[in-house]
């Protein structure tokens, strides 16, 4: 079983939709927590790290729920160049990091 | 400007032949670490890094050798590709390795 599992989606939703994301991890050890956003197999870029009170950024909102072991990314008033793949990250007690193989998004007008 | 850089971005290669794709950072971070990215098969970690002489294998290491002799340089080295490791290739760079990873703008390599 991978450590980090997305449902890889396509989400297709119309501009100005909500729509959220989950991921799960196996690991209960794991400590920290982030979703990238990647375009186009451009490289990745952190979008927003994740803990355990929840987060929010804008039209973005991420939560964490470590007795579930999954994490949450909610995007509000989605916009076309919310268009992307988001992958969810996973960090255990070392350093290396786990990478959930993204859910696409694509925004439509 | 900060930033990771890779060379080469674009490369066709041979099976045997021995390569070596460049990274190197310029924000005096500490961790880096090279991933490959296949179809279906997401972002997986080769090796990383926490500091000069200090490297520890990922998920994927086999095949691949990395060295880190100077703080901002982290080379990957294929002794002797093989089409297998066609794929996608990203360096990255943090602090601590437990906080914001910055990667490099990625090397297509394709081994024929």
């Amino acid at each position: 079983r991978k450590e980090v599992e997305q449902d890889p989606g396509p989400f297709n939703v119309p501009e100005g939709a909500t729509v959220a994301f989950n991921c799960t991890y196996s690991n209960s050890a794991s400590q920290s927590f982030f979703w990238y956003r990647q375009d186009c197999r451009k490289e990745p870029k952190l979008l927003m790290s994740v803990y355990s009170s929840g987060n929010e950024d804008g039209r973005f909102t991420a939560q964490l729920n470590r007795a579930s072991q999954y994490i949450s990314l909610l995007i509000r008033d989605s916009k076309l160049s919310d268009s992307a793949t988001y992958l969810c990250v996973v960090r255990n007690s070392g350093y290396a990091l786990n990478f959930g193989k993204g859910t696409s998004l694509l925004v439509t007008p | 400007e900060a930033q990771v850089t890779q060379n080469p971005r674009y490369l066709i290669t041979v099976t045997g032949k021995k390569l070596t794709v460049t990274c190197s950072q310029n924000m005096n971070h500490e961790y880096m670490s090279w991933y490959r990215q296949d179809p279906g098969l997401g972002l997986r970690q080769i090796y990383y890094s926490m500091n000069v002489e200090v490297t520890d294998k990922g998920d994927v290491p086999e095949g691949y050798k990395v060295s880190r002799k100077e703080k901002r340089n982290f080379p990957l080295i294929l002794e002797s590709p093989s089409p297998n490791q066609t794929s996608l290739y990203f360096c990255a760079s943090s602090f601590s390795g437990s906080d914001e990873q910055y990667f490099g703008p990625g090397t297509r390599l394709t081994v024929t």
